[in-house]
């Protein structure tokens, strides 16, 4: 699977948009992008994915770039529940397993 | 019912002791799986299970022996653990198409601490 590189921390204000930026140069034409965030404490939970199409669901967006290299995850308005870890993830769609994760991208939302 | 629930989800073990972690979702998953998270780092792949047959072992440990008894439970073996084995070890299931959407459902984890 295709590594990716995200910024260690970001602030954000509350009620702003969260704009989370993620680079996978190296991903290949079957890679999917997935986006999970850690609260403190609690088990990771699924936000959203896509392969190269942008996405929206009831928690985010997700914009991928043309050439499929980064991407984008924006939380519209964020509160202070949205203070987490926030992983971006490269994965082989299809019958495989494997969910390899990252550093991520500490995400500190500030009233 | 869209839970993952691991007990217990705080474990205190000697380095002689022989406990175990539970896992039990009942949302017809046929894939389980367990993680193990160290302190400020990411949650590291430790095994999958798919349709109760182990399929994926991370070159884990034998003091740490995985069980899928049946497609509800899983379950975390340790014995003879050291105290860098104490972490935070989260449990995740998905769905039966082999994770093909990449959605899985963790649980709360269980926080152990290795004497």
């Amino acid at each position: 699977d295709a590594k990716t590189t995200q910024p260690p921390s970001m602030d954000c204000a509350e009620g702003r948009a969260a704009n989370l930026p993620c680079n996978h140069s190296t991903i290949s034409g079957n890679e999917y992008v997935y986006w999970y965030r850690q609260i403190h404490s609690q088990g990771p939970q699924y936000i959203i994915h896509g392969l190269k199409n942008n996405e929206t669901n009831e928690m985010a967006s997700l914009i991928i770039t043309e050439d499929r290299k980064s991407s984008t995850l924006i939380l519209p308005h964020a509160t202070l529940r949205d203070t987490a870890v926030y992983y971006c993830i490269v994965r082989v769609g299809g019958s495989n397993y494997k969910l390899t994760f990252g550093k991520g991208t500490l995400l500190t939302v500030n009233p | 019912d869209t839970e993952v629930t691991q007990t217990p989800k705080h474990l205190v073990m000697g380095m002689t002791n022989k406990k175990s972690l539970k896992c039990e979702q009942h949302m017809g998953h046929r894939a389980m799986y367990w993680y193990k998270q160290k302190a400020k780092k990411p949650p590291e792949l430790m095994f999958v299970y798919s349709y109760e047959k182990l399929s994926i072992n991370e070159s884990v440990p034998s003091r740490f022996s995985p069980e899928c008894p049946n497609s509800s439970l899983l379950n975390l073996h340790l014995h003879a653990l050291q105290p860098e084995d104490s972490a935070l070890y989260l449990c995740a299931s998905s769905h039966p198409d082999g994770g093909r959407t990449g959605e899985l459902f963790f649980g709360e984890g269980s926080r152990l601490t290795v004497l």
